[in-house]
């Protein structure tokens, strides 16, 4: 079974430019998680989405991040103007829908962002 | 808010020892627990998942406990080995279909 996948796995850019991460869940999950992960830190989340739709965005800085779904799989993450604290890890993360016996979350490899 | 913490932040032992790593969470009411490795500039590893009505899971030389009335999980290794050398993080998820909240991690060194 294939894991979640994500591109790029690394990405330098300067600041007030924009950049977009792409993710592909595993087969048949319907949850699709981001992630922020700050050098020392855990995993903060940005966006849950069941399906199309989302469930959770209230820890996303609208003013500059935003993110989609497109058909309930793929998605992507786009920063835009990009911050020197934006630098971190993005993680995608997918698992069964809620409600389902084993709702284990499996993540990609991340996006290693920094920032100029 | 849910709240997670990690005890110990780093940990360092030789080779052979068995160790335990902490989790705490502030709110009990939880769908489930997920412990997590992750190495140096890499993803996240699912290593365990405990479901609340559970008490514990084991794999392998890892065994994973959860106390939900007193907010605590710990994570036995046994016979540590220095491939074992990465940090480890736990996760808790609400029982509304919330997103899991992650603590900071316990960063274990294992030396040979």
């Amino acid at each position: 079974e294939a894991g979640v996948a994500q591109s790029p796995r690394y990405k330098i850019i300067e600041k007030r430019q924009s950049v977009a991460f792409w993710c592909n869940p595993i087969s048949g999950h319907a949850t699709l998680y981001w992630y922020q992960q700050i050098l020392g830190q855990g995993p903060k989340l940005l966006i849950q989405f069941q399906n199309n739709g989302v469930v959770d965005d209230s820890q996303l800085p609208k003013d500059r991040f935003s993110a989609e779904r497109l058909k309930g799989v793929d998605s992507t993450l786009k920063i835009q103007p990009a911050k020197l604290e934006d630098s971190a890890v993005y993680l995608c993360a997918s698992s069964l829908e809620f409600g389902q016996m084993n709702t284990e979350a499996f993540f990609g490899q991340g996006t290693r962002l920094t920032v100029v | 808010k849910q709240e997670v913490t990690q005890i110990p932040a780093a940990l360092s032992v030789p080779e052979g020892e068995n160790l335990v790593l902490n989790c705490s969470f502030t709110d009990s009411a939880i769908y489930n627990l997920q412990w997590f490795r992750q190495d140096p500039g890499k993803g996240l590893t699912s290593l365990l998942l405990i479901q609340s009505s559970q008490r514990e899971q084991t794999s392998g030389r890892l065994n994973a406990s959860l106390d939900k009335s007193s907010g605590r999980s710990t994570l036995y290794i046994a016979a540590s080995q220095p491939g074992d050398s990465a940090t480890y993080l736990c996760a808790v998820r609400g029982n509304y279909g919330q997103n899991f909240v992650f603590g900071p991690g316990t960063r274990l060194s294992v030396l040979p």
